[in-house]
């Protein structure tokens, strides 16, 4: 597509259900973040997806977080039993290559606003 | 590790004024460095970059110059508008090139 496409664009959750953050890169960009914005706390790099490669999770806070991409294209993130700290905004950028992607800047999508109730 | 630190806001100018928003970096390796720009409501995009020390990134007229003696990378505009109203983020690259280090952001407002 066009640009990276994120939904929802907002989801209110209630505390401890399962949610999922659809991510769906720009068509021909190999490589996927997924980062979360808090306030105040800047952005938190969570996981990379490259190619076929095995993804990088060192960024993902718990257990609970988990992501997967099908197909090297769409990306969901799931958060598992949700909680009021996990309430932020979610963005997924993609690249051309992930070991000169930084070189060429991400393309970010607009994100979902989670707020856990 | 790597980090990035950029002066915290609020910025609050009038049209026309002069804008720096300071940016350091660690100085690990030899990344690149990026200004974003978010606009309400909307994701980030990338406003410029600069992948060498020395290098000048410029756009929209904001430009940054990528100072590896005093670990830097400083936004500057001559001449602010209201729409230039936004949140701004410093970057860096990783030692493996592909993760950006954000800083926390630095919230813009030009009144008219």
């Amino acid at each position: 597509g066009a640009g990276v496409s994120q939904s929802p664009s907002n989801k209110v959750t209630e505390k401890g259900k399962d949610v999922e953050l659809r991510c769906d890169p720009i068509s021909g960009h190999t490589a996927l973040y997924w980062y979360r914005q808090s306030l105040g706390q800047g952005l938190e790099f969570l996981i990379y997806f490259q190619g076929n490669s095995a993804p990088d999770k060192s960024g993902l806070p718990s257990d609970r977080f988990s992501a997967e991409r099908t197909g090297g294209s769409v990306s969901t993130l799931t958060i598992q039993r949700t909680q009021q700290e996990d309430s932020a905004v979610y963005l997924c950028a993609s690249s051309l290559a992930g070991g000169q992607g930084s070189e060429y800047g991400y393309t970010f999508g607009s994100g979902t606003r989670l707020t856990v109730v | 590790g790597n980090s990035v630190t950029q002066m915290e806001g609020p910025v609050t100018l009038s049209e026309e004024a002069f804008l720096t928003i300071n940016c350091t970096y660690t100085a690990t390796g030899y990344p690149s460095l990026f200004w974003y720009v978010q606009y309400p409501g909307e994701g980030l995009q990338l406003l410029l970059k600069a992948t060498k020390a020395d290098d000048k990134g410029s756009n929209k007229g904001f430009e940054a110059t990528y100072r590896k003696e005093t670990t830097s990378f400083h936004l500057e505009k001559g001449s602010v508008q209201v729409s230039d109203s936004a949140v701004y983020f410093c970057a860096r690259s990783g030692g493996s090139n592909y993760k950006l280090t954000f800083g926390k952001g630095t919230l813009l407002t030009v009144n008219p």
